[in-house]
């Protein structure tokens, strides 16, 4: 039973518009959310948290925001660089402990120039 | 290097033998993190740990795969007797204490045949 979702496999913005990456979750006890970035051939990096307790979060281009009714979240990406071209990934971690993370199956997003 | 290291990088094995991965985390950080990453899926939980000891092996798929951290710094995941179906890469993070954001190392990836 996957537990994070990321339905969108694919999706491909021109540069300078907006790239929009949705997450969708099933566990209400969810209380910690990431969005990682991944390159080929290298390892995830982190790119942006929220808590639960928040429904936006702001840094530089990217911006999360958290919808807890609707179990959902989703990263805006503005302006969308080429260099944005990788697999995002969407992450959740339980209220017990932010160690366990557990990931979607991630969206590739490919900018075009 | 400040980051996460993995060796080797890539490794091919032959159905039944036994393999071990190496990672060395950040220096400092006491949290290390084993996750495996299957085709077309997200990182998957593997093994926790905090210092030496494993304070959470709930994603050990069973008991072929073991892992150990005996000066709280190298870690190494031991697989017996490879199936093809252990064929991912193996991916290993680490962080400042059991919270926060977790640093991933580049990965090695495992081929059976």
């Amino acid at each position: 039973d996957q537990q994070v979702k990321q339905n969108s496999p694919s999706l491909s913005v021109q540069e300078g518009r907006i790239s929009i990456l949705n997450c969708d979750y099933t566990n209400s006890m969810f209380d910690y959310f990431l969005w990682y970035k991944k390159y080929p051939a290298e390892g995830p990096t982190f790119l942006i948290s929220i808590s639960s307790i928040k429904d936006k979060n702001e840094d530089g281009r990217f911006t999360v925001f958290l919808n807890k009714s609707a179990k959902h979240l989703s990263l805006h990406i503005v302006p969308s660089q080429p260099g944005d071209s990788a697999v995002y990934f969407c992450a959740a971690s339980l209220t017990s402990g932010t160690y366990k993370y557990i990931f979607g199956t991630g969206t590739r997003l490919k900018v075009l120039a | 290097g400040a980051g996460v290291s993995q060796t080797p990088s890539n490794k091919v094995t032959e159905k039944g033998k036994y393999v071990e991965l190496r990672c060395d985390p950040i220096s400092g950080h006491t949290a290390l993190y084993w996750y495996r990453q299957s085709l077309g899926q997200g990182p998957e939980f593997l093994i926790y740990f905090q210092g030496t000891g494993a304070a959470d092996d709930s994603g050990l798929p069973n008991d072929r795969f073991f892992a150990v951290r005996p000066e709280g710094s190298v870690s190494t995941l031991k697989i017996q007797r490879t199936e093809r179906g252990d064929s991912a890469v193996y991916l290993c993070a680490s962080s400042l204490a059991g919270v926060g954001e977790q640093f991933f190392g580049p990965g090695t990836r495992l081929t059976v045949l």
